[in-house]
């Protein structure tokens, strides 16, 4: 099946230094890539749309400039959470599209901000 | 405003029964439904996928039914193990979208043994 990838799984970091979470489709090429982001006992937040080549698309209320989007390749995606702060931390998970409608996800990376 | 309401936050049940879970929507018109488990500090996991022409999907233990009428879908689990326990995510789309999937608040579901 369609296999998703994560790294790093979990991150500490201090405040005001910035993150990279990198996600990788391992066994099927990706023109889409999600990223979401997960608060304790809330649903998935959809964050981006990420597109192989070209800008990502930001949804209403999140900073482009604060949390940077890049799709390099056709199986990387990566997401970078800038001068992250304390508020940042989440559960921040991506998923790759493989056919039309169906999304498959990474297992997630922890992030906590001291 | 829209919104994707699955009516238990938590729902507990003798292994062997049947466990229904509800997912309903408001001020979307989806093409198509999805059903997730995630499982604690887990990515979700895609279970079911049911076009808004279909009135309903089976595979293995699980059915999922779509009433568009209504809004909403129902998602069963018929003799339910331990190993079902977990939390289960509806997942829509927005007609005429991009195929972005929206989320429902999930409902955790706990089999007794």
């Amino acid at each position: 099946g369609a296999v998703v990838s994560q790294h790093p799984s979990w991150v500490i970091c201090k405040s005001g230094t910035s993150v990279k979470i990198e996600c990788r489709s391992l066994d099927f090429q990706a023109t889409t890539m999600f990223w979401y982001r997960q608060f304790p006992k809330q649903s998935l937040m959809l964050m981006a749309t990420s597109n192989e080549g070209s800008k990502a698309t930001y949804e209403q209320g999140v900073e482009k400039d604060k949390f940077l989007i890049n799709h390099a390749s056709l199986t990387l995606s990566t997401l970078t959470v800038t001068s992250a702060h304390p508020e940042d931390s989440s559960f921040y998970i991506c998923s790759a599209r493989l056919v039309q409608e169906t999304q498959y996800f990474g297992p997630g990376t922890r992030l906590l901000v001291l | 405003s829209q919104k994707i309401e699955q009516n238990s936050e938590a729902l507990n049940i003798q292994e062997g029964k049947t466990a229904t879970l509800t997912c309903n929507y408001t001020n979307y018109s989806p093409a198509y439904l999805q059903w997730y488990r995630q499982d604690p500090g887990r990515g979700p996991v895609f279970l079911l996928l049911i076009r808004e022409n279909e009135k309903e999907k089976r595979k293995e233990r699980l059915k999922v039914t779509f009433d568009t009428t209504l809004k909403q879908s129902l998602f069963h689990i018929t003799a339910s193990q331990p190993a079902d326990s977990a939390t289960y995510l509806c997942a829509l789309d927005e007609e005429g979208g991009a195929n972005n999937l929206f989320f429902g608040t999930g409902t955790r579901l706990t089999v007794i043994p």
